[in-house]
């Protein structure tokens, strides 16, 4: 199946940082998606990117299919930003795997 | 639409009693996945649904799991009987075809076998 690989693991930043998180999958994919798990547990989904670049508000992402990776872009961080950062792919089978996800503090 | 929905949002069990988890997905999704997430495994999928029919269930963990979709807006897995180990966020998710669009997660079930 397809693997996903997530960089860094861990990641402590200044409050004002900026930051990129990496997501490398193994074969072609159909879908990408981000999510942010918030101190809450709750899954939120930040951006759907299979190709190309999106942007929403300090937040932006990049998925070079065929290189096989993805990029999350978080700029000006915020303490509210702290929380698990997820990679997931999914392929033909519909099936959606997720990475083992990058922790961020981001202290005041 | 209100999402998928998950019930109950939590739930604390003895040992050896049944637990049932219930899902609502998206009106119109095909698809319907639930998924387990502990800190030593991260999200594993356990099993999923495509139409109704179940798909793939090669992450449910033992005999003692199973999962059913009598019809296209609800689902629940079934733990029988529970073990403490089992203790996790169970997680709902629905998407279109092949999760075109993207997936939606419901809330979770926070679940603790005592």
């Amino acid at each position: 199946g397809i693997q996903v690989e997530q960089s860094p693991p861990d990641l402590i930043l200044q409050e004002g940082a900026n930051s990129t998180l990496r997501c490398n999958f193994s074969d072609s994919v159909n879908n990408l998606q981000w999510f942010h798990q918030n101190p809450w547990g709750q899954l939120i989904n930040l951006f759907y990117i299979p190709s190309g670049t999106k942007q929403n508000g300090r937040l932006s992402a990049t998925t070079v299919a065929t290189e096989r990776y993805s990029l999350l872009y978080i700029s000006s961080s915020q303490t509210t930003d702290s929380g698990v950062y997820f990679c997931a792919v999914s392929g033909n089978t519909g099936k959606l795997i997720f990475g083992q996800g990058t922790t961020l503090q981001v202290k005041p | 639409d209100a999402g998928v929905i998950q019930s109950p949002r939590h739930e604390v069990t003895e040992m050896g009693q049944e637990v049932t988890l219930r899902c609502k997905p998206i009106s119109g999704h095909d698809y319907l996945f639930w998924y387990r997430q502990t800190m030593m495994r991260g999200l594993e999928l356990l099993i999923y649904f495509n139409n109704n029919v179940p798909i793939d269930d090669s992450g449910m963990p033992e005999d003692r799991f199973s999962a059913k979709m009598p019809n296209a807006s609800f689902s629940t897995l079934k733990i029988q009987p529970s073990e403490p180990r089992d203790s996790a966020v169970y997680f709902c998710a629905s998407s279109l075809f092949r999760g075109a669009g993207g997936y939606t997660f419901g809330s979770g079930t926070r679940l603790t076998v005592v």
